[in-house]
């Protein structure tokens, strides 16, 4: 099994403080993807990243795809209260399943 | 904007009973799927299903798992005899035909064993 390992897996900072959290693993991926997780709700795709050194922005949020495809980080910049909730990387296998990193969980004080 | 919805959000049931989570998926989607996320865990993933068959299954889907479309609508996991173990947040996933890489997720069922 190709393991997704995310850090730090837990994030407490003061709004407007930037952050990047990162998933890794020695294999090398044909994609990745980055969720987002509120409680009590499921998983939401934020974006897909496909190439190696591809960079994907969405509002304040940047996701790079490492060069040899096996490790992704999201940077959030100015981050807000709204941006509190639980990461999750995740890579699709041949089967179509995703396989989830463990996450970190990241808390915005206002 | 149409969505993955389950029923129930919570189910609470004595250890060794039968449940049944109900998914209703995105009504063009093909590819249906269901995940677990036991409490401060992983998303680890259970199943998939396509064309009326489960085309995967992990070594977590025993023998007390069964999933079924009942009519064109409806996608549900049956847990025959459940145990403690079985706790955990149950999502159904959906995709859509030559959209394979976009799973949507319903807001899952929070089951939890006594």
């Amino acid at each position: 099994t190709q393991l997704l390992e995310q850090s730090p897996q837990f994030l407490s900072i003061q709004e407007g403080e930037n952050l990047t959290v990162y998933c890794n693993s020695s294999s090398v991926f044909s994609s990745l993807q980055w969720y987002r997780q509120e409680p009590g709700e499921g998983p939401v795709l934020l974006v897909t990243v496909v190439t190696g050194g591809e960079v994907k922005k969405l509002k304040r949020l940047t996701f790079q795809f490492g060069d040899a495809r096996k490790d992704s980080s999201l940077h959030i910049t100015a981050a807000q209260p709204g941006d509190t909730g639980l990461y999750l990387c995740a890579r699709m296998d041949s089967s179509y399943k995703l396989i989830f990193g463990s996450g970190t969980r990241l808390l915005v004080r206002p | 904007e149409p969505e993955v919805t389950q029923t129930p959000s919570h189910q609470v049931t004595q250890m060794g009973q039968e449940v049944i989570l109900r998914c209703v998926p995105i009504s063009n989607h093909l590819y249906f799927y269901w995940y677990r996320q036991i409490l401060g865990q992983k998303v680890e993933f259970l199943v998939s299903f396509y064309n009326n068959e489960i085309s995967e299954k992990s070594e977590i889907f025993d023998d007390q798992f069964s999933v079924e479309r009942p009519d064109g609508s409806n996608f549900t996991l049956k847990i025959r005899s459940t145990k403690l173990e079985d706790s955990a947040m149950y999502f159904c996933a959906s995709s859509a035909p030559l959209a394979w890489e976009t799973q949507y997720f319903g807001p899952g069922t929070r089951l939890l064993v006594l």
